[in-house]
């Protein structure tokens, strides 16, 4: 089966610059994740969705990050206006409803200059 | 809160030596337990899992066990690679708001040489 996908692997930006990065989870995986993975860290959980509904979303910077999953499929994740801190490796997940495995794309690495 | 604590890299092994990478947590209830590998440039796999005290994960000749009494889900392998040379991150599965939500570790370097 097809993994999960994201898009675009690579993005150079400078602050104040707004970015959107685009997810595509596995087919029938109605729970979605985004984490934010900077560099020599592990993954931190930035926002969780169940269907098009937000379960979790206590991590997520609000007043600059914003994400949607308008039909329950295809997610995005909007950071308006970036900056030099948001330089990082955005994962997209997926897993089944009520499963504690999750499965991983490749991430978009973000550069803010 | 929910924490995991792993050794620091990067580790460094002649191929075919013995691996381990020790791992640690703090959580309430019981959490499944997991190890994720990543490559360069590549996302997260799954390598193994656990979901209850005493279980055993495996895949790829990689195994590890969870420990209630020491709080550990440590990751070892008889005999390491080349191509095991990559980023290996010890994770939790705690509930919040109704989801399952991933803590991770900093993640292990580990570098086979020939």
């Amino acid at each position: 089966e097809a993994g999960v996908a994201q898009s675009p692997r690579y993005k150079i930006i400078e602050k104040r610059q707004s970015v959107a990065f685009w997810c595509n989870p596995i087919s029938g995986h109605a729970t979605l994740y985004w984490y934010q993975q900077i560099l020599g860290q592990g993954p931190k959980l930035l926002i969780q969705f169940q269907n098009n509904g937000v379960v979790d979303d206590s991590q997520l910077p609000k007043d600059r990050f914003s994400a949607e999953r308008l039909k329950g499929v295809d997610s995005t994740l909007k950071i308006q206006p970036a900056k030099l801190e948001d330089s990082a490796v955005y994962l997209c997940a997926s897993s089944w409803q009520g499963s504690d495995t999750q499965y991983f794309g490749p991430g978009t690495r973000l550069t803010v200059l | 809160g929910d924490s995991v604590t792993q050794m620091e890299g990067p580790v460094t092994l002649s191929e075919e030596a013995f691996l381990t990478i020790n791992c640690t947590y703090t959580a309430t209830g019981y959490p499944s337990l997991f190890w994720y590998v990543q490559y360069p440039g590549e996302g997260l796999q799954l390598l193994l899992k656990a979901t209850k005290a005493d279980d055993k994960g495996s895949n790829k000749g990689f195994e590890a066990t969870y420990r209630k009494e020491t709080t550990s889900f440590h990751l070892e392998k008889g005999s390491v690679q080349v191509s095991d040379s990559a980023v290996y991150f010890c994770a939790l599965s705690g509930l919040t708001g109704g989801g399952n939500k991933l803590t991770f570790g900093t993640g292990t370097q580990l570098k086979v040489e020939l």
